[in-house]
């Protein structure tokens, strides 16, 4: 099964860190895992893929545990603008799923 | 600028009349895709290109034809479309296919089928 599985939504306040995790526990070894998410009324847009050591970028961090069979992806200070559908996704199957509607409190 | 363009992003049309919404890219990217979302499914991957002429189903082809003629464009095609097509439409693109890279993905094109 090449699916993976996320919370159906989370909620965090703003200004403080947010994790949000995704499980992928039959990956194989040579498999990146993608974190793509999708603001009100428009097209996902990319946020952050890695395959074994923890990544960042100006967006977010990606920590992926060491059995690779989950990740997850950290906005450090989340603002208003972050509220959205994140999905976390693996390449081998390109499968976007429902992800996890993240809602922020203000 | 670097995008992808979608048209038409409106559409109502009528069963059975065919259709063609377009897909343009300026980065000359290969790999292309699209994806149709619709609510409490995501989003599904209809067919997708790894380069030009070179085109393949994703999970969710029944009912639609798709082309690659040129690197830049890949245009979907409903030749009959049906009421269970109205949907969510969006295009992506990609510098290569394996490892996939960043998608950049279009506005959308939203279809309802009548």
């Amino acid at each position: 099964d090449a699916k993976t599985t996320q919370p159906n939504s989370m909620e965090s306040n703003e200004e403080e860190p947010v994790h949000l995790p995704c499980n992928h526990s039959t990956i194989s070894g040579t498999d990146y895992i993608h974190w793509y998410r999708q603001l009100p009324s428009q097209g996902p847009e990319y946020v952050i893929h890695g395959l074994t050591s923890n990544v960042n970028n100006r967006m977010a961090s990606l920590a992926i545990a060491e059995d690779r069979k989950s990740s997850t992806l950290i906005l450090h200070r989340a603002t208003l603008r972050d509220a959205a559908v994140y999905y976390c996704i693996r390449d081998d199957k390109i499968i976007f799923g429902k992800g996890t509607r993240l809602h922020i409190l203000p | 600028e670097a995008q992808v363009t979608q048209n038409p992003r409106y559409l109502i049309t009528v069963t059975g009349k065919k259709l063609t919404v377009t897909c343009s890219q300026n980065m000359n990217h290969e790999y292309m895709s699209w994806y149709r979302q619709d609510p409490g499914l995501g989003l599904r991957q209809i067919y997708y290109s790894m380069n030009v002429e070179v085109t393949d189903k994703g999970d969710v082809p029944e009912g639609y034809k798709v082309s690659r003629k040129e690197k830049r464009n890949f245009p979907l095609i409903l030749e009959s479309p049906s009421p269970n097509q109205t949907s969510l439409y969006f295009c992506a693109s990609s510098i290569r296919d394996f490892p996939l890279l960043e998608q950049f993905f279009g506005p959308g094109t939203r279809l309802t089928v009548l």
